[in-house]
């Protein structure tokens, strides 16, 4: 069973929109909970990296929040563009390896 | 500050043949990794090199994958021979010490087996 949960599957909005991306992790302990962005035919992208004394943390329009008590995390994309779509995924750090989700697929269209 | 450098960025074989891929890492990153992305899915972890030993190879199907890193700075990853499901895209990180740091990832490289 995956340790890195993430809902959707994949998503779809209107150009402006704003949405929501879930990640359930069950690793422990915690070490640091990180979002990347990985577009088509690229390799991903760090978009946050968060600590146990983080609750929020924005990039730009982007805002993850976690929850280390439930043990979740989300993100927030703002004013959604054409060019967030995009594969998001979810990672955390287990021992000396990293756990990725499979990811939320978002397409943004105008 | 360049990034990570893979090359080629596609490729396609037929089974059985042989293919091999190249990465340079971020100047100054210690640690190196290879990962193998089927579509649909996360990046699995391959291999692992800190300088250039291995840290963890344990999901590396060692009879038909090798990788080294010698001298520490690239790396080359080799699968002989290819299988249909080896089609995926393999994705190079580094980070400057292990995973307590940032991990940086290349491009990729997408290969096709037919």
């Amino acid at each position: 069973k995956n340790q890195v949960e993430q809902s959707p599957q994949s998503l779809i909005i209107l150009e402006g929109k704003n949405c929501t991306l879930q990640c359930n992790y069950t690793v422990s302990p915690f070490s640091n909970l990180r979002w990347y962005k990985q577009d088509t035919g690229r390799g991903p992208v760090s978009l946050t990296i968060m600590t146990f004394s983080e609750n929020t943390k924005s990039n730009g329009r982007y805002t993850a929040t976690l929850d280390a008590d439930t043990k979740q995390s989300s993100l927030h994309i703002t004013a959604s563009q054409l060019s967030d779509s995009a594969s998001y995924i979810c990672v955390h750090p287990d021992a000396d390896k990293l756990i990725f989700g499979t990811g939320t697929r978002l397409q943004v269209f105008p | 500050e360049a990034g990570v450098a893979q090359s080629p960025r596609y490729k396609i074989i037929e089974k059985r043949q042989s293919v091999a891929f190249w990465c340079n890492p971020i100047s100054g990153h210690a640690t190196l990794y290879w990962y193998q992305q089927i579509l649909g899915q996360g990046p699995k972890l391959l291999i692992q090199f800190q300088n250039n030993g291995v840290v963890d190879d344990s999901q590396l199907p060692k009879d038909r994958f090798s990788a080294e890193r010698l001298k520490g700075v690239d790396s080359t990853l080799k699968i002989q021979p290819a299988k249909l499901e080896d089609s995926a895209v393999y994705l190079c990180a580094s980070s400057l010490v292990d995973l307590a740091y940032e991990q940086y990832f290349g491009p990729g490289t997408r290969l096709t087996v037919t």
